[in-house]
């Protein structure tokens, strides 16, 4: 099945610098989504990029979808990013997707 | 705001016992999921469903049942629990990766 792979696992940044987290997937996705999840909290999306560049306020998601990456840029940290960042892809769409997601990584911004 | 409630938020049952998990939204989704999370594993899917009466396996549905009796619930059944089922559980709904929507999570222990 479909593999998704996360780096770095975790990451400790201080407030105002930015963040670059990777994904790797192991097949053609058609659906790509970063998600966030607060300290033992539940999954909120945060976008959807199945290839180019989108934006969305301090976040950049590039992915390249031949060579089946994508990136999560967080710009000028702050201490409220702090928590666990998931990548999920997808392999078909309509109404019968299932998302497979990596292990995700774990976001600390110190003040 | 789109709405997924998951009960119990924390239950705690003995090996062997019955445990279901409790599953509903307000969005009028046709798609609903079952994943667990787990420390070095993050969110597997167990069971999903694309309409009322109709239940998918997931990659990991061994000792798990789901039901769907509606368009707004969606249940996850532990017939013989085991303590390797302890771990958290979310719930999730949507028509399409943009709208996929989380419940708060059930931490389930099985002792």
């Amino acid at each position: 099945g479909q593999q998704v792979q996360q780096s770095p696992s975790s990451l400790v940044l201080q407030e105002g610098e930015n963040a670059e987290l990777q994904c790797n997937f192991s097949s053609t996705a058609t659906q790509l989504q970063w998600f966030y999840q607060s300290p033992g909290g539940s999954l909120v999306s945060l976008l959807s990029n199945p290839s180019g560049t989108k934006h969305t306020g301090r976040l950049t998601s590039t992915t390249v979808t031949k060579e089946r990456r994508s990136s999560l840029h967080i710009s000028s940290s702050q201490t409220t990013d702090s928590g666990t960042y998931l990548c999920a892809i997808g392999g078909s769409g309509g109404s019968n997707y299932k998302l497979t997601f990596g292990k995700g990584t774990l976001l600390t911004v110190t003040p | 705001e789109a709405a997924v409630t998951q009960s119990p938020r924390n239950k705690v049952a003995v090996t062997g016992g019955k445990v279901t998990l409790s599953c509903n939204q307000t969005n009028n989704h046709n798609n609903m999921y079952w994943y667990r999370q787990d420390t070095g594993h993050g969110l597997r899917l167990i069971h999903y469903s694309y309409g009322a009466g109709s239940t998918e396996k997931g990659d990991i549905p061994d000792g798990y049942k789901a039901s769907r009796p509606s368009q707004e619930n969606f249940s996850l059944i532990l017939e013989l629990a085991t303590p390797s089922q302890t771990s958290v559980y979310f719930c999730a709904s949507g028509e399409d990766p943009t709208t996929l929507y989380f419940g708060s999570g059930t931490r389930l222990t099985v002792l």
